[in-house]
């Protein structure tokens, strides 16, 4: 284990359906972020969060909403997706890198 | 804008052979550059990285080359394995702030026996 822990592993959920991602990380980093990871394309930054604080949005649709309640963790709530959001949803926190989770393979039916 | 490109997209090599990913970037003012390999339904994993203060990194069979003046770095894989065979990514790390990385968009490496 690496020390960030991202559940489920795999969701498969309705464009209809409400669910969360979850992160977690014990290495005592202050920046966390999520990534999503879609087939032939570079990993796309989603949201950072810095001290708690979301600080960049790249302009993610409203339908995935991010929390972070403390900087051990970080949600991601998801709500009517669509099918092209199916992807892995990648969560890392900052060290000198990152260091990423195992991600969430995410199906959207 | 922020911006990484890499190249090849596909890499198919012999083993033994020797293997090179290149990457450019966009923001002058990027001061860290690593590298991940992710094998299939696993994670990006840190395998090497370079500052901006030093032009070569070493280790083992993995070595980086950076190159400030025309804003691009590589990655040389030596003798090359089978178990070598992943996705490599680049990697910038933008100067605006919380160290955010850009990433490129990947580098499928095959090495057949």
């Amino acid at each position: 284990e690496t020390g960030v822990t991202q559940t489920p592993r795999h969701l498969v959920m309705g464009m209809t359906n409400k669910k969360s991602l979850k992160c977690e990380q014990h290495l005592g980093h202050n920046a966390m972020y999520w990534y999503k990871q879609s087939a032939k394309k570079p990993l796309e930054l989603m949201f950072v969060y810095s001290l708690e604080e979301r600080v960049e949005n790249n302009s993610v649709p409203s339908r995935f909403s991010p929390e972070c309640p403390n900087s051990s963790h970080l949600f991601l709530h998801l709500h009517t997706l669509q099918p092209e959001d199916s992807a892995l949803y990648l969560c890392a926190s900052r060290g000198d890198g990152y260091t990423f989770g195992s991600g969430t393979r995410l199906t959207v039916v | 804008g922020e911006n990484v490109e890499q190249h090849p997209s596909t890499l198919s090599v012999q083993e033994g052979d020797s293997a090179v990913i290149k990457c450019t970037y966009s923001d002058s003012a990027s001061n860290y550059f690593p590298w991940y390999k992710q094998e299939l339904g696993k994670r990006p994993q840190l395998i090497i990285d370079i500052r901006s203060n030093v032009g070569e990194k070493k280790d083992q069979r993995i070595a980086v080359t950076l190159n400030k003046t025309a804003k691009h770095f590589s990655l040389h894989i030596t003798e090359t394995q089978p178990e070598d065979s992943a996705v490599y990514f680049c990697a910038a790390r933008w100067s605006g702030g919380y160290n955010k990385l850009i990433f490129g968009a990947g580098t499928r490496l095959a090495v057949h026996p």
